[in-house]
């Protein structure tokens, strides 16, 4: 059973730059989630979706991050404009039962913002 | 002041040495993770335990809930083990992760 899966691996880009990162869930998780751990900081919960619809968004940052999960599968999250400080790790994870369940995480995705 | 604080933040030891790493916490929990990291930046689930003790290989994690205190032990210590030790805590009134800053551990031969 192939494990959640994030894309790029790295990604670089200018201020003021678009970046959308992917996570593909495992498999029959309905469970999504979205994380980051920016330079010397600890891992940050971003949000939850449960299926295709946002059961808690509490974390993410901003307005210029924006998170879909169309057809409950595959979740993109999109930077728009990237700033210097939206630089780390952004770590992917799938659960089948909820909050309740243990989550297993994607690779990550190491954003750089120049 | 996080809610979750994990001691030592670094920590160098020989091979065969039994290693703890601690974490506390200063929220209400239903239940406390124990995760590894290793230098490739992908992170793993080792345990997670609302109370009591678990143990899988070599790898043994206890939890105290009154004292809201949790140790992750590793007996026989191996290079393999060097790593990133993370521990975070699904709080009780939203049930979000909270983590706490992880724990680099050096094992060396």
């Amino acid at each position: 059973e192939a494990g959640v899966t994030q894309f790029p691996s790295h990604s670089v880009i200018e201020k003021g730059q678009t970046v959308t990162l992917r996570c593909d869930p495992i498999s029959g998780h309905d469970n999504l989630y979205w994380y980051r751990r920016v330079m010397g900081k600890e891992i940050k919960f971003l949000l939850h979706f449960v299926k295709e619809s946002k059961q808690d968004e509490s974390g993410m940052p901003n307005n210029r991050f924006l998170a879909e999960r169309t057809g409950g599968t595959y979740s993109t999250l999109k930077v728009q404009p990237a700033e210097l400080e939206d630089s780390g790790v952004y770590f992917c994870a799938s659960s089948q039962d909820g909050w309740r369940g243990e989550q297993y995480f994607g690779p990550g995705t190491r954003l750089t913002v120049t | 002041k996080n809610e979750v604080e994990q001691s030592p933040q670094n920590l160098t030891a020989q091979e065969g040495e039994f290693i703890t790493i601690n974490c506390s916490y200063s929220v209400g929990i239903s239940a406390l993770h124990w995760l590894q990291q290793h230098p490739g930046g992908g992170i793993v689930s080792l345990f997670m335990l609302s109370s009591g003790k678990k143990k899988h290989g070599r790898l043994i994690a206890t939890i105290n809930i009154q004292e809201k205190h949790s140790s992750l032990h590793i007996t026989a210590s191996h290079p393999r083990d060097s790593a990133v030790y993370i521990c975070a805590v699904r709080a009780d009134s939203n049930y979000q992760l909270i983590w706490g800053a992880g724990t680099k551990l050096i094992i060396k031969p």
